[in-house]
């Protein structure tokens, strides 16, 4: 079955250390989203992609960085972390044509 | 711009209950109106949608209906679950040259038994 993965599904860091969260799906889908979901904020749009070689910042783009060099991958990048950054990041996925978003599980990142 | 409000929660209920969570929306040109569910600890998933003024979209007893005129998207379930318990959210989904979705902050329903 496709699904959408996420690495690591917990992570603790230090402030000012580059971290980068993993998301891996085998939906073959053009589109990819990370978001961050903190409480009383809903899901924020941080990156997204409609394909290879393609990234776009969302509305919380500041401190992140993504790359997309295949269908399957938008590893997310924190250049330095702060501790605003703690948050729980989820990746999704969609069809090009479509517009439901299939989500991974989420990664919890602390940083201290 | 694009939004999405929800009614706060949490919302507490007592089995077979009636739910409603209101959500209205404001967009630009004709969006497309979703709820996804989050179960604890998962991401969310697709619980219904609805692409068009007057349609009903509908999945495991759950309903609501896109009302262009009062720019809203109601969810509403007869007889609520304890397993029903979870985070809702509101979304539309805009044609910005790909989809884009727009998420509600969520509302978090607790059954008791």
């Amino acid at each position: 079955d496709a699904e959408i993965t996420q690495s690591p599904r917990h992570k603790i860091t230090e402030t000012g250390r580059q971290v980068t969260l993993a998301c891996h799906q085998t939906w073959n889908h053009n589109n990819m989203f990370w978001y961050r979901q903190d409480l009383g904020h809903g899901l924020r749009l941080i990156h997204y992609s409609y394909g290879v070689q393609d990234t776009n910042k969302g509305e919380v783009s500041d401190g992140y960085s993504v790359s997309r060099s295949n269908t399957e991958d938008l590893p997310l990048t924190l250049e330095s972390a702060a501790s605003s950054q703690t948050s729980v990041y989820f990746c999704a996925s969609s069809e090009p044509a479509g517009d439901e978003q299939y989500f991974g599980p989420g990664t919890r990142l602390t940083v201290t | 711009g694009d939004s999405v409000t929800q009614m706060e929660g949490p919302v507490t209920l007592s089995e077979e209950a009636f739910l409603t969570i209101n959500c209205t929306y404001t967009a630009t040109g004709y969006p497309s109106l979703f709820w996804y569910v989050q179960y604890p600890g998962e991401g969310l998933q697709l619980l219904l949608k609805a692409t068009k003024a007057d349609d009903k979209g509908s999945n495991k007893g759950f309903e609501a209906t896109y009302r262009k005129e009062t720019t809203s998207f109601h969810l509403e379930k007869g007889s609520v679950q304890v397993s029903d318990s979870a985070v809702y959210f509101c979304a539309l989904s805009v044609n910005t040259g790909g989809f884009k979705t727009i998420f509600g902050a969520g509302t978090r329903l607790f059954v008791k038994a």
